[in-house]
């Protein structure tokens, strides 16, 4: 079983529509979560960072982590075609170790 | 904001050449430095990670003689790809931690992607 799974889509959905986006986790000792948003060619950028469980949000964007079930999520509200890349859950165990990534998300948001 | 600056962006290069990439901070002291690999839609494999002035701790099944990273400033990482062959060609993706860095302590580069012919 790998550290973090996630479905890697694609994901093609309607301008304005809800997105839910998830990864599963295998290690307990994960803490820190993050979410990345990477276009084409280019490296990731952060957009959410979530310390153990509980949620999150900015914007348009929530973040969730449920420990107890090795769960986090990523809603995406009124989505938007500039919303469409990948996107990478990413977790650590402890602050500043390297981060383990899920293999990504293609989303598309159609107009 | 934090910034780390990877280059070249792009690199395209023979077979048996060595090719480097290079990561530079801008504006903080990048104590450590984590080198990762991404194959076509595929995740983010880290390759190994270096702490400065320190020898880099390679993940398992990483060459560490083909893949030479040095961290030898606080502001600067290379890593060189040795004897190139065309089963490296990947997408090579920096991300850096360190004192004054970002909040949540990790900085990305940009990318470079290299092709081996």
């Amino acid at each position: 079983q790998k550290e973090v799974e996630q479905d890697p889509g694609p994901l093609s959905v309607p301008e304005g529509a809800i997105v839910s986006l998830n990864c599963t986790y295998s290690n307990s000792a994960f803490q820190y979560f993050m979410w990345y948003r990477q276009y084409s060619r280019k490296g990731p950028e952060l957009l959410m960072y979530t310390y153990s469980s509980g949620n999150k949000e900015d914007g348009r964007f929530t973040a969730q982590v449920d420990k107890s079930s090795k769960y986090i999520s990523l809603f995406i509200r009124d989505s938007q075609p500039s919303d469409s890349a990948t996107y990478l859950c990413a977790m650590s165990g402890q602050a500043g170790t390297a981060l383990i990534f899920g293999k990504g998300t293609t989303l598309s948001v159609s107009s | 904001g934090a910034v780390v600056s990877q280059h070249p962006s792009r690199v395209i290069c023979k077979s048996g050449t060595s090719v480097k990439i290079e990561c530079r901070s801008l504006d903080f002291q990048a104590t450590t430095m984590f080198w990762y690999r991404q194959f076509p839609k595929k995740s983010l494999m880290l390759m190994a990670t270096s702490n400065e002035g320190s020898k880099a701790t390679y993940e398992q099944g990483v060459e560490k003689d083909k893949f030479l990273i040095n961290h030898a400033s606080l502001t600067l990482s290379t890593l060189t790809v040795t004897s190139a062959h065309p089963e490296d060609s990947s997408f090579y993706i920096c991300s850096a931690r360190g004192t004054g860095g970002s909040e949540y302590g990790y900085t990305f580069g940009s990318g470079t992607r290299l092709t081996v012919v």
